[in-house]
């Protein structure tokens, strides 16, 4: 079975800080894929980003990072020097490979990005 | 990213009655998906849209209950029958690319709330 854990519920941040989630997941699949997603207040999820489980390079976009560690199974997120738009939920989740587990997306509980001007 | 309508984007329905919430996709998509999101939860999947052919629930969620139809490539629906407050919640339609395997995207959802 495939599990992630989101352990920050809720992180409230003063504006220029940077802010780190993390991500932590289970599965059995030695091909996965892993995402991040932003839900803010109107709703709709964003994409922001997918992993594959092959590729452990960090990436970065803009003031988003992204450090994937198989060895931890983890996959955190920074934004660096927040901003007040940043505000949301972000979602962590994790897919597995095709044959094995189909497209389901398994998702964490989500982390609450507050950010105070 | 597909452009994905999501209507309506909202309702209030009486308890007992039955919603049916639209999918419209501006390009051919392969898979189609349904999410509901209680509220302050995350998403859990209701079921994969098979075009053609009767959806793929998970576990806990039934037909009879969210039958979904997908006629075409482009479309699907979802009904939320004989709803109770508890079915008070967004549901969202997510759609995989042809071009983008692998990756979903989400319509805005539709804010649900059963009285």
């Amino acid at each position: 079975a495939q599990k992630v854990t989101q352990a920050q519920t809720e992180i409230s941040v003063v504006e220029k800080e940077d802010v780190t989630l993390d991500c932590v997941y289970e599965t059995r699949d030695t091909t996965y894929y892993l995402f991040w997603y932003k839900q803010p207040p109107s709703g709709e999820l964003v994409f922001l980003i997918r992993r594959n489980s092959f590729d452990e390079q960090n990436e970065i976009s803009g003031r988003y990072s992204w450090n994937f560690q198989k060895s931890t199974s983890s996959f955190n997120f920074t934004i660096t020097a927040s901003q007040v738009v940043d505000s949301a939920v972000y979602f962590c989740a994790l897919s597995g490979s095709f044959k094995a587990a189909g497209n389901k997306l398994t998702f964490g509980g989500g982390t609450r990005v507050l950010v105070k001007p | 990213s597909a452009v994905i309508s999501q209507k309506p984007s909202r309702d209030i329905c009486q308890r007992g009655t039955s919603l049916t919430i639209q999918c419209q996709v501006d390009s051919q998509v392969t898979m189609m998906f349904w999410y509901r999101q209680q509220p302050g939860q995350s998403l859990t999947l209701i079921a994969t849209a098979n075009q053609g052919s009767e959806a793929t629930y998970e576990s806990g969620f039934v037909i009879d209950k969210f039958p979904i139809s997908r006629p075409n490539l482009t479309f699907s629906t979802l009904t939320v029958s004989n709803m109770s407050p508890e079915d008070s919640s967004i549901y969202l339609c997510s759609v995989e690319r042809v071009a983008a395997k692998n990756i979903q995207y989400f319509g805005a959802g539709t804010r649900l709330s059963v009285l």
